[in-house]
Parts: structure tokens; C-alpha cells; sequence
């Protein structure tokens, strides 16, 4: 079945430092892919979002590119800031199984400055 | 506009109570999603409803666990003869089908 694989944490990076952090997928069809983020005390929010293949997902200076021969959705940000710090979760949602989000376990990111 | 809401925001019970939790989703919204999130850990899937077709209720734990969706709108998520173990945040989220999820501030059930 559908699912979503992304980088176990905890990951602790310094202010400036570049961030990657992996996710890949499996999927039938062509799914939709998210990222979501949820900052400490809060609820889950969506960070961006890419609905087909070689497209690229922005926000906040988060980027992440949809690559369907690689079966990934890495998130990156070029310098993360302390008020980065959250549990990162990669998702898929596709039609072929009515719409279900698969959801990976998290990351959480640490940023210290 | 009006986002997902949920009621309690707290909930503290003892052992072998009931509970319900509420969840109104944006309206319009289609979809209707519960998850479980435990301390420190990722999203579990709960039960999803997707207009007037059946629940997918493949991930509920027990059949403690039921939930309802009236009218297409509102849901609840009861749980019967709570355990210490059901103590979470419990996440609703809705959406409009094929678009992200927009989730709600979560309940977290305490069960003492």
C-alpha cells in the first residue's frame, strides 16, 4: 500500500546551517505530496505542497521538489533560524485510495543558536 | 475564514469512563479525518470519512473506538471504557478532496 518513508530525528543544526531532511514515498498513481510542520504547543499546519511530478514546493524558504524517478519529496532550507525549530512530517494523499493521507512518523529539528 | 474546531481542548477522565470529542471541519469540506498523536510521536491514523461513502475505519485500535460523522458536517469520536493507554492528542482534520489538510488545535485526553 500507499506510505511515506522520511528521516528519523532528532536533528540539531546551528543557526545559518543548511537542512535537508529526507522523505520518499510509495505510492500507486500519482499522488500528491505535503510537507507539514508543527511548531512547539501548536497544531499541525501545511508548509507546502506539490501536486505533480518535477514540481517544486516553496514556503518560508523551505523548498521541496516532487521527484517521481527517485520516489522523493526532500524538504531543504538553505539557513534555518532558531524559530525553525518544529517536528517536520512528510505526507502523500492520492486518488487511487480515495483521497487518504499517509502521513511519515516526523522529524523533529532543533536549531540552536 | 473559520478554520477546524474542536471541543474539549482538554479533557481529564478516569479509568473506565467514556468520552466524546467533538470536531466541526470547515465548511464545505468534504472530508473528515481523526488522528491519534501520543507524546512525542507521529500522527496515527484513526478513521477517515470521505462524503456519504462508508468510513475507512482501518485504523481504529479497539472497538472501543467509534466515530460519526451527522449530516456531512460535524464528527465524533467516542470512546468507550477509556484506558490509561488512550491518554493523547486526539487531531481532526478536513479537506476538500484531492487538497491538503487543514488540521484542528487537537484535544488532549487525559485519562487518570
Amino acid at each position: 500500500g500507499d506510505s511515506v518513508t522520511q528521516m528519523e530525528g532528532p536533528v540539531t543544526l546551528s543557526e545559518e546551517a543548511f537542512l535537508t531532511i529526507n522523505c520518499t514515498y510509495t505510492a500507486t498513481g500519482y499522488p500528491s505530496l505535503f510537507w507539514y510542520v508543527q511548531y512547539p504547543g501548536e497544531g499541525l499546519q501545511l508548509l507546502l505542497k506539490a501536486t505533480k511530478a518535477d514540481d517544486k514546493g516553496s514556503n518560508k524558504g523551505f523548498e521541496a521538489t516532487y521527484r517521481k524517478e527517485t520516489t522523493s519529496f526532500h524538504l531543504e532550507k538553505g539557513s534555518v533560524q532558531v524559530s525553525d525549530s518544529a517536528v517536520y512530517f512528510c505526507a502523500l494523499s492520492s486518488s487511487n485510495t480515495g483521497n487518504q493521507f499517509y502521513f511519515g512518523t516526523g522529524t523533529s529539528l532543533t536549531v540552536i543558536p | 475564514g473559520a478554520g477546524v474546531s474542536q471541543s474539549p481542548s482538554n479533557k481529564v477522565t478516569e479509568k473506565g469512563k467514556d468520552v466524546e470529542l467533538r470536531c466541526d471541519p470547515i465548511s464545505g469540506h468534504t472530508a473528515l479525518y481523526w488522528y491519534r498523536q501520543s507524546l512525542g510521536q507521529g500522527l496515527e491514523f484513526l478513521i477517515y470519512f470521505q462524503g456519504n461513502s462508508a468510513p475507512d475505519k482501518s485504523g481504529l485500535p479497539s472497538d472501543r473506538f467509534s466515530a460519526e460523522r451527522t449530516g456531512g458536517s460535524v464528527s465524533t469520536l467516542t470512546i468507550q471504557r477509556t484506558q490509561q493507554e488512550d491518554s493523547a492528542v486526539y487531531l481532526c482534520a478536513s479537506s476538500l478532496i484531492h487538497n491538503e489538510q487543514f488540521f484542528g488545535p487537537g484535544t488532549r485526553l487525559t485519562v487518570l
